[in-house]
């Protein structure tokens, strides 16, 4: 079946610094990918997606890349700020295109100033 | 326009008692969805509505959970009885349709069953 993974948390670092978070994924077929965030005391937002291989999905200084031959969606930014503080999920379209997503774990990211 | 909005926001309740939980969908919105995040874990789908029907409700973990959305409106899941490993984060989204469109999540309720 369809599911995400992600890297373990939290993510500590520093304001200015560079962020990855890793996130793999296994699915039938070609599905779409999906980063969503929660700020603290919020519901879960969209913030970026990637439709087919080798796609760029891109937002507020965040970037994931389709990669198909590693079957990843990593997102990276290159200078983060304390308001990034939050919980960062990967997500896959399920199976059947209904546009369900299926998510991972989710990865803390505390910045410090 | 208001987003997707779900009550209690928090609610703290011992194992064996009910609690139901709320979901006001984005005005419009035909699709209706459920999850659950167990702490540390990943976000899990329950059900999904299409106006009033469930047009999918193959991730309810057991029979103690009911939902429902009368009139294709708001949208309740109760459960009853609740035991402890209930406890978690329930959030509520909504979308336009069901291919393509931005689905918007509510801030969820938060469960504890002690």
């Amino acid at each position: 079946g369809n599911s995400v993974t992600q890297m373990e948390g939290p993510v500590t670092l520093s304001e200015e610094a560079f962020l990855t978070i890793n996130c793999t994924y296994t699915a039938t077929g070609y599905p779409s990918l999906f980063w969503y965030v929660q700020y603290p005391g919020e519901g879960l937002q969209l913030l970026l997606k990637a439709t087919k291989a080798d796609d760029k999905g891109s937002n507020k200084g965040f970037e994931a890349t389709y990669r198909k031959e590693t079957t990843s969606f990593h997102l990276e930014k290159g200078s983060v700020q304390v308001s990034d503080s939050a919980v960062y999920f990967c997500a896959l379209e399920r199976k059947g295109g209904s546009y369900i997503p299926t998510f991972g774990r989710g990865t803390s990211l505390i910045v410090h100033p | 326009e208001a987003g997707v909005t779900q009550f209690p926001s928090h609610s703290v309740i011992e194992k064996g008692q009910t609690v139901t939980l709320r979901c006001d969908p984005i005005s419009g919105h035909d699709n209706l969805y459920w999850y659950r995040r167990v702490m540390g874990k990943e976000i899990k789908f329950l059900l999904h509505f299409v106006k009033e029907s469930k047009q999918d409700e193959s991730g309810m973990p057991n029979n103690r959970f009911l939902a429902e959305r009368t009139g294709g409106t708001y949208s309740t899941l109760k459960v009853q009885p609740a035991e402890l490993e209930d406890s978690g984060v329930y959030f509520c989204a909504s979308s336009q349709s069901r291919s393509g469109n931005t689905i918007y999540f509510g801030e969820g309720s938060w469960l504890t069953v002690v």
